[in-house]
């Protein structure tokens, strides 16, 4: 059974139409990521949630925004898709636990099948 | 974290051993070494991970060197299914982003 569900798997949009991309999982697990992973090249993080807390990447544009309403789901919107924008987009998930020294996330991350946006 | 080095591409023939060299030469003492692997079309998946000790599981093998400045991932008995593109990365131990680098493109040849 599939654990971290994203929808759409294709979406095309326009070129400035906003889009909404969806991520969900059975896991429980408290950090979920968004990647963009563009042809040929390695996925590319764009932020992260710890638990309810948001981590931008220095270089993940404005364009992009997130939204976590509770711990099954995450969003990514793109308010703005230019044609640079047409990637694959990767959600995962992963867990921490308390270790002797503090919070230690396992490394595993669990990925949903991507969703794949074209921008017309 | 400590930065990795992996040829970009290689060739397996169908059944025999799969060696996946890594490099990770400014690797520290809490650091972890993970792989994952990407098929076509598909997200990451998590494969082996290890911090000083040879590790295997039913995907593959694990071999770091005893300076830990290098590993190996082997795919004992690799399948025209192992064909992808392997990401080697290194994790320090506590809380951290995983972050991929460009991976080695294993291409197994019937």
């Amino acid at each position: 059974d599939a654990m971290v569900i994203q929808n759409p798997r294709y979406q095309v949009t326009q070129f400035g139409k906003p889009v909404t991309l969806s991520c969900s999982q059975t896991l429980n697990h408290n950090v979920m990521y968004w990647y963009q992973q563009k042809s040929s090249q390695a996925p590319k993080l764009l932020f992260h949630y710890y638990d309810k807390d948001f981590n931008n990447e220095a270089d993940t544009p404005d364009n992009f925004q997130s939204r976590r309403p509770n711990t099954s789901f995450c969003f990514l919107d793109i308010r703005s898709p230019g044609l640079g924008d047409a990637a694959m987009y990767l959600c995962a998930t992963s867990r921490d636990f308390i270790g002797t020294s503090g919070r230690v996330n396992t490394g595993e991350l669990f990925f949903g099948e991507g969703s794949r946006l074209t921008v017309l | 974290d400590a930065k990795t080095t992996q040829p970009t591409s290689m060739d397996c023939a169908e059944g025999r051993a799969a060696n996946l060299p890594c490099n990770h030469s400014t690797i520290s003492g809490n650091e972890y070494v993970y792989w994952y692997r990407q098929i076509h079309s598909q997200g990451p998946q998590y494969i082996i991970h290890g911090l000083k000790n040879n590790e295997t599981n039913e995907m593959a093998s694990l071999i770091i060197t005893e300076d830990r400045k290098s590993s190996t991932l082997i795919l004992p008995h690799a399948t025209l299914r192992d064909t992808a593109v392997y990401y080697c990365i290194v994790l320090a131990g506590g809380y951290q982003k995983v972050t991929f680098g460009t991976g080695t493109k294993l291409q197994v040849i019937p």
